[in-house]
């Protein structure tokens, strides 16, 4: 059993579609991130949301925690093949060490 | 210039050998992490380290020992490598509990 689940687990959409991840967890965090790996690399942050209900943009990407931060969403909007890799969700709770947890992983393919 | 970098990228070595990933950051962090990824791409934490001291030890067999001789460094040796050992090893640093900076992975493979 997973503490973040995420979904859907795979993505195969078309160039310039829409598409929404989804991290979920029963747990409540102090912070949620969220990460994109490409192939080869590590993962590297995009976005840390704190604050329930929080939203924040990254040009065409758009994260939302949840309003009770047990989970969130990341929508992408006109999907392009360089938005192509696996995405990672990865809570954490303040005074617990700096200690993270990590979904699952979303795998988005964006086909020119 | 790389903020956390490890090394070596690649290792492949046989059953029952012992082998060591070195993990280095220059941002200043007080803490450091080895997690490992799985074939299905699931990050786990195994280690973490502030200040030198470890803190979370995440029910890993005692064939892995971190050591972490300062700060700014945290190396992982292995012992008696398992085929099931087989993964890609993140080492990774932190200063506040909302940020993660990885390394670039490296990639063990156990013949």
């Amino acid at each position: 059993t997973q503490l973040l689940e995420q979904s859907p687990q795979f993505l195969s959409i078309q160039e310039g579609e829409n598409l929404t991840v989804y991290c979920n967890s029963s747990s409540v965090f102090s912070s949620l991130q969220w990460y994109r790996q490409e192939p080869g690399e590590g993962p590297v942050l995009l976005v840390t949301v704190v604050t329930g209900g929080e939203v924040k943009k990254l040009k065409r990407l758009t994260f939302q925690f949840g309003d009770a931060r047990k989970d969130s969403s990341l929508h992408i909007t006109a999907a392009q093949p360089g938005d192509t890799g696996l995405y990672l969700c990865a809570g954490g709770w303040i005074g617990n060490f700096n200690k993270f947890y990590f979904g699952s992983g979303t795998k988005l393919n964006v086909k020119p | 210039d790389t903020a956390v970098s490890q090394t070596p990228k690649y290792l492949v070595t046989q059953m029952g050998n012992d082998k060591s990933i070195k993990c280095e950051q220059n941002l200043g962090h007080d803490t450091m992490y080895w997690y490992k990824q799985d074939s299905k791409k699931f990050l786990k934490i195994m280690f973490s380290y502030n200040n030198k001291e470890l803190i979370i030890n995440e029910t890993v067999p005692n064939r892995f020992s971190p050591k972490s001789p300062d700060k700014a460094h945290l190396n992982l040796h292995i012992n008696s490598l398992e085929l099931g050992d087989s993964a890609v090893y993140f080492c990774a640093s932190s200063h506040e509990v909302n940020t993660i900076y990885f390394g670039e992975g490296s990639w063990l493979t156990v013949v």
